[in-house]
């Protein structure tokens, strides 16, 4: 099946700090991408519609200003965590469409200090 | 936003058990999809079975749709300790471009 990347695998920051996280689509072209977050013990809830060329789709309650996304190719979407605070911790996992198929990323871990 | 729930949230077994994990969903659907993630890790791709389909099998691994009660059943055979993980269930929706939405999941725990 297709292949998505996601970079860096682990982060630790500091409070304050912006951290971003890039996700690849490797094999194919994709327009949409979603992002996803994972608190620990909980499932994945969907943050966000990233789209190529065009403004991010955000989930009720997902702060626009805060998590930054950008979709600026076909096979590149970039979440930006701006200003991170330790309750931004958690499992960031993204994905993409192909041909009706969704696949996802391996996530990214972050810890915000 | 998700779907609705799993039942049950925790399921133990000893090895060589069956587990049933259930998952009920809200909106009408194109496909269900089952997942698989370890602890801390990613997610791993288990089954789909599509809106017009009513049981499948791969390996191990069964699982029943039933449109009318919005609801789904994963079914675990003969479970190994490797099985210990958390599992979701995801659900296709009709729109294109549209993201899959994830259930609360269940984790089941196998000992040996």
């Amino acid at each position: 099946g297709a292949v998505v990347s996601q970079h860096p695998s682990r982060v630790i920051c500091k409070s304050g700090t912006s951290v971003k996280i890039e996700c690849r689509s490797l094999d194919f072209q994709a327009t949409t991408m979603f992002w996803y977050r994972q608190f620990p013990k909980q499932s994945l809830m969907l943050m966000a519609t990233s789209n190529e060329g065009s403004k991010a789709t955000y989930e009720q309650g997902v702060e626009k200003d805060k998590f930054l996304i950008n979709h600026a190719s076909l096979t590149l979407s970039t979440l930006t965590v701006t200003s991170a605070h330790p309750e931004d911790s958690s499992f960031y996992i993204c994905s993409a469409r192909d041909r009706g198929w969704q696949f996802f990323g391996p996530g990214t871990r972050l810890t915000v200090l | 936003s998700q779907q609705g729930e799993e039942d049950p949230q925790a399921l133990s077994i000893q090895e060589g058990e069956n587990a049933t994990m259930n998952c009920s969903y809200k909106t009408s659907i194109n496909n269900l999809q089952w997942y698989r993630q370890n602890s801390g890790r990613g997610l791993v791709h288990l089954i789909l079975i599509r809106s017009n389909e009513r049981e499948k099998h791969s390996g191990r691994l069964r699982v029943t749709l039933d449109t009318s009660k919005k609801s789904s059943s994963l079914l675990i055979t003969a479970s190994r300790a490797a099985d210990t993980a958390s599992y979701f269930c995801a659900t296709d929706p009709n729109q294109a471009g549209t993201a899959l939405i994830f259930g609360k999941g269940t984790t089941l725990s196998v000992s040996s």
